[in-house]
């Protein structure tokens, strides 16, 4: 069956460590993966994607690697900060003829000052 | 440009009655979709459209309804309300074609059905 995998314990970390945050897939084949943050009561925001054939993509202080041999993405934001702290969700997205997000169930970060 | 808007922000339904949710966009996207998302649990697709008059189910599609007028809106029907949709919803719009393919959502709308 076709399965994407966050961990669903909350993170916590003390402020200026680097959080890694993993997703796991099973028996997709998506064209891209991304990462979206997610505030309390508010919609999904967009941070970064990564490509089939790319290993690494980074913007300031996030960085994403994408292993498609290990179906796996991490998410690293280094430096962290407590306003880093939010809800943060990868995607898949596959291209069959139409565009379509599979979504994770998010992983719960705290960054303790 | 505001972006991708929906309305109602909060709603409470009695079992059986009906409603429409509304989301707009002003972005000249031609992908829409409509997710729901449960306490805990990820974003699952209800119907998702790739252009005004084309609609298509996704994962989450019984009990809802949905059309695509205009380019700009894609508003979702309940017909007959049940506790089990109750939920935050939110509206996304993209390009597709782009190769980048992001996703903006709107604020959502938390319905509570009783």
């Amino acid at each position: 069956s076709q399965k994407i995998e966050q961990n669903s314990e909350a993170l916590n970390i003390q402020e200026g460590k680097t959080a890694t945050l993993t997703c796991n897939y099973t028996n997709y084949s998506p064209a891209y993966l991304q990462w979206y943050r997610q505030d309390p009561g508010r919609g999904p925001v967009f941070l970064l994607l990564i490509r089939e054939n790319e290993k690494e993509k980074r913007k300031e202080r996030l960085k994403v690697t994408f292993d498609t041999t290990l179906k796996q993405s991490l998410f690293h934001i280094t430096a962290s900060q407590p306003a880093d702290s939010a809800t943060y969700l990868c995607a898949l997205v596959v291209t069959s003829g139409t565009y379509k997000y599979i979504f994770g169930t998010g992983t719960r970060l705290k960054v303790l000052a | 440009n505001a972006g991708v808007t929906q309305t109602p922000k909060f709603r409470i339904l009695k079992i059986g009655q009906s409603m429409t949710l509304q989301c707009t966009q002003d972005m000249n996207h031609n992908y829409m979709y409509w997710y729901r998302q449960d306490p805990g649990m990820g974003l699952k697709l209800i119907y998702y459209s790739v252009g005004a008059g084309i609609t298509d189910k996704g994962e989450v599609p019984n009990g809802y309804n949905v059309s695509r007028s205009t380019t700009e809106d894609f508003p979702l029907r309940l017909e007959l309300a049940a506790p089990s949709q109750t939920s935050v919803y939110f509206c996304a719009s993209s390009r597709a074609g782009t190769g980048k393919e992001t996703q903006y959502f709107g604020p959502g709308t938390r319905l509570l059905v009783l």
